[in-house]
């Protein structure tokens, strides 16, 4: 049974271009979320979702970031206009159902604005 | 402060100790939750303990939840090499909710 799968693993973008994160849950899970990491700091939430539906945005910044979870296919963080700002580990985590606790993570995507 | 704020935020001890560390919280919560995180890795559930309880051991790992004081310990006993990570507290409201985690606690187990 694969983990949570996310690709890249590492994404080089100049500023202003797009960076698109994908996240493929575990097998049976229909639950995703998206935290970003600064460095040397712990992860901060950023968006819940089910298929086809956002069902919490209050860690997304308001311009530049979007995420969507369609009902084929992985989940995509997007981001447009890359900044320095930017540059983080964005983990993806998945669980199964409404009633289970544990998030399982995958290994993150490094983004790297220069 | 932030919800769930580690102490230490960095742990140097001998192959063989035990390394302790504690996370606070702010808010009310219905779970805890420790994770482990390789440099350069994603996080490992290591355990996960609820608002009703008060202590949860698993291996060499024991975890204390103090609620009046909106605290949690991480023990780590016998501590190995392969401990050296950093450690995060979590904490959810619900089931199925985002998580709200600590800056971790750096840990360094020396052979």
């Amino acid at each position: 049974n694969a983990g949570v799968m996310q690709n890249p693993r590492h994404l080089v973008r100049r500023r202003g271009q797009e960076a698109r994160l994908r996240c493929s849950p575990m097998k049976g899970h229909s639950h995703v979320y998206w935290y970003r990491q600064l460095p040397e700091e712990g992860l901060k939430f950023m968006v819940y979702l089910q298929k086809e539906n956002i069902i919490d945005e209050s860690g997304m910044p308001k311009e530049r970031f979007s995420a969507e979870f369609p009902k084929e296919g992985p989940s995509i963080l997007r981001i447009q206009q890359v900044v320095r700002g930017d540059s983080a580990a964005y983990f993806c985590a998945s669980s199964p159902d409404l009633q289970s606790y544990e998030q399982y993570f995958g290994p993150g995507t490094r983004l790297t604005v220069t | 402060s932030q919800q769930g704020e580690e102490d230490p935020q960095a742990l140097s001890i001998q192959e063989g100790e035990n390394a302790t560390m504690n996370c606070s919280y702010k808010t009310s919560i219905n779970n805890l939750q420790w994770y482990r995180q390789n440099s350069g890795r994603g996080l490992v559930h290591l355990i996960l303990i609820r608002s009703n309880e008060r202590e949860k051991h698993s291996g060499r790992l024991r975890v204390t939840l103090d609620t009046s004081k909106k605290s949690s310990s991480l023990l780590i006993t016998a501590s190995r090499a392969a401990d050296t990570a950093s450690y995060f507290c979590a904490t959810g409201q619900a089931a199925g909710n985002k998580l709200t985690f600590g800056g971790g606690t750096r840990v360094l187990v020396k052979p």
